[in-house]
């Protein structure tokens, strides 16, 4: 069975600092990842997704993540961080686009001036 | 730039009573999911439908919901006969493939803003 961990609930962090959202997954196949952001009180928008290919990962608002397979990674960084990236951000795995979504517990980020 | 939309935005109902969520996909769409948020939880997966039928569901998703699409453009979620823990974000989402129903096909799941149910 897929499951996500994100090990950090909420990470504060300052204006135009770097940041890490960690991210592990378990399958016994291949998946796919994605990261989702939530912006308070809206949707779900995506982030960036890893399908195949190419391990780093380049996403809207300068995000990015890296597929590391050995460790089960997929963490999301930011080498400086706005007010605007405020939010909640969920890691997913998904064996398809047609397979339903599982979702990790989120991290809340927040940025401090 | 299409989009997945939501009404209504917020429900308030009273217990026991019936709801009805509706999303209109985006429309080259086969694919349609609905997924819920309790507050201050994980979003979690209640069912998938494909060629008008469903094609994947979760515990959640038991015999108080069902889902329809009843016209080419809506995809509704209804629960008969709400329960207090009811109260939550449902979100819709869609997706692409093919017409040859390849569920390899790799793409996107777009998700609506949310329809925020409130069971008092």
């Amino acid at each position: 069975a897929q499951s996500v961990t994100q090990l950090d609930s909420q990470v504060p962090v300052f204006e135009e600092a770097p940041v890490e959202l960690r991210c592990n997954y378990s399958s016994s196949v291949s998946v796919y990842l994605f990261w989702y952001v939530q912006y308070p009180n809206q949707g779900l928008q995506l982030l960036l997704k890893y399908l195949s290919g190419s391990t780093l990962v380049k996403g809207i608002n300068g995000f990015e993540a890296e597929f590391n397979k050995s460790q089960t990674s997929f963490h999301l960084r930011k080498p400086s961080v706005h007010i605007s990236d405020t939010a909640e951000y969920f890691c997913a795995v998904a064996y398809s686009s047609a397979s339903k979504i599982i979702f990790g517990s989120g991290t809340r980020l927040s940025i401090r001036p | 730039e299409p989009e997945v939309t939501q009404t209504p935005s917020h429900q308030v109902t009273q217990m026991g009573q019936e709801v009805i969520l509706r999303c209109v996909p985006i429309s080259n769409h086969l694919y349609f999911y609905w997924y819920r948020q309790i507050l201050g939880q994980k979003v979690e997966f209640l069912v998938s439908f494909y060629n008008n039928e469903i094609s994947e569901k979760s515990e959640i998703f038991d015999d108080q919901f069902s889902v329809e699409r009843p016209d080419g453009s809506n995809f509704t979620l209804k629960i008969r006969s709400t329960k207090l823990e009811d109260s939550a974000m449902y979100f819709c989402a869609s997706s692409g493939g093919s017409g040859l129903a390849d569920i390899q096909i790799t793409d996107t799941q777009y998700f609506g803003p949310g329809t925020r149910l409130t069971v008092l």
